[in-house]
């Protein structure tokens, strides 16, 4: 089972919705991540956080926003997306950046 | 450029079968490779992570390999199990490099037939 927790599991929304993916650890790691996955692809990088600031934005479009409440959180909002974004988003921790990556199950995204 | 290749893209086996998966990299410099398996839908595990003085690691009935000479790295699967069934993710680091300079192979599906 893995230490990293990503709620919800699966999500449809619509073009014009406002929605959360959430993420947490209790691992102490000081490094998250999220991770966009289509099918059949490699995991892309979309943003890191360590030690709570941002310190990579992979390029991604302003309608996906994330968020660092504290070490342990990481959310990612979803304001205003498009079809070609329905992917499975993954979460990941480390102990520092660079470091061994730990994944969460990810979230399941599709919007109509 | 940096990349990492893959082979073979897909791998049918019979169960208890031994199998191997290669990956090929061109990252430089290079810090570590690590295997991960994805079940379809779920998110990676780690299997193995090894640095440049690392020749073999095993972790049960799975056993990856190095060469950092010749850039290339193996995963072993021995006595394969349908629980195997899974793709298999390589990922080599660059030295010195923040996290987006992890390099994604785009992973061997493997599928273990009874």
């Amino acid at each position: 089972d893995t230490e990293v927790t990503q709620t919800p599991k699966h999500l449809v929304m619509g073009m014009t919705n406002k929605k959360s993916l959430k993420c947490e650890q209790h691992m102490g790691h000081r490094a998250m991540y999220w991770y966009k996955q289509k099918a059949k692809k490699p995991p892309e990088l979309m943003f890191v956080y360590s030690y709570e600031k941002l310190s990579i934005n992979e390029s991604v479009p302003s309608r996906f926003s994330p968020e660092c409440p504290n070490s342990s959180l990481l959310n990612l909002h979803l304001h205003a997306l498009q079809p070609e974004d329905s992917a499975l988003y993954l979460c990941a921790s480390s102990q520092e950046a660079p470091g061994e990556l730990f994944f969460g199950e990810g979230s399941r995204l599709t919007v109509l | 450029k940096n990349q990492v290749e893959q082979s073979p893209q897909s791998l049918i086996i019979l169960e208890g079968k031994n199998c191997t998966l290669q990956c090929n990299y061109t990252v430089s410099p290079f810090s570590n490779l690590r295997w991960y398996k994805q079940d379809t839908g779920r998110g990676p595990v780690s299997l193995t992570i090894m640095t440049f003085s690392e020749n073999t690691k095993s972790n049960g009935r799975y056993t990856a390999t190095l060469d950092a000479d010749t850039k290339q790295s193996s995963l072993h699967i021995t006595a394969s199990q349908l629980s195997d069934s899974a793709s298999y993710i390589c990922v080599v680091s660059r030295y010195g490099g923040s996290q987006g300079n992890l390099i994604f192979g785009k992973g061997t599906k493997l599928s273990v037939k009874p």
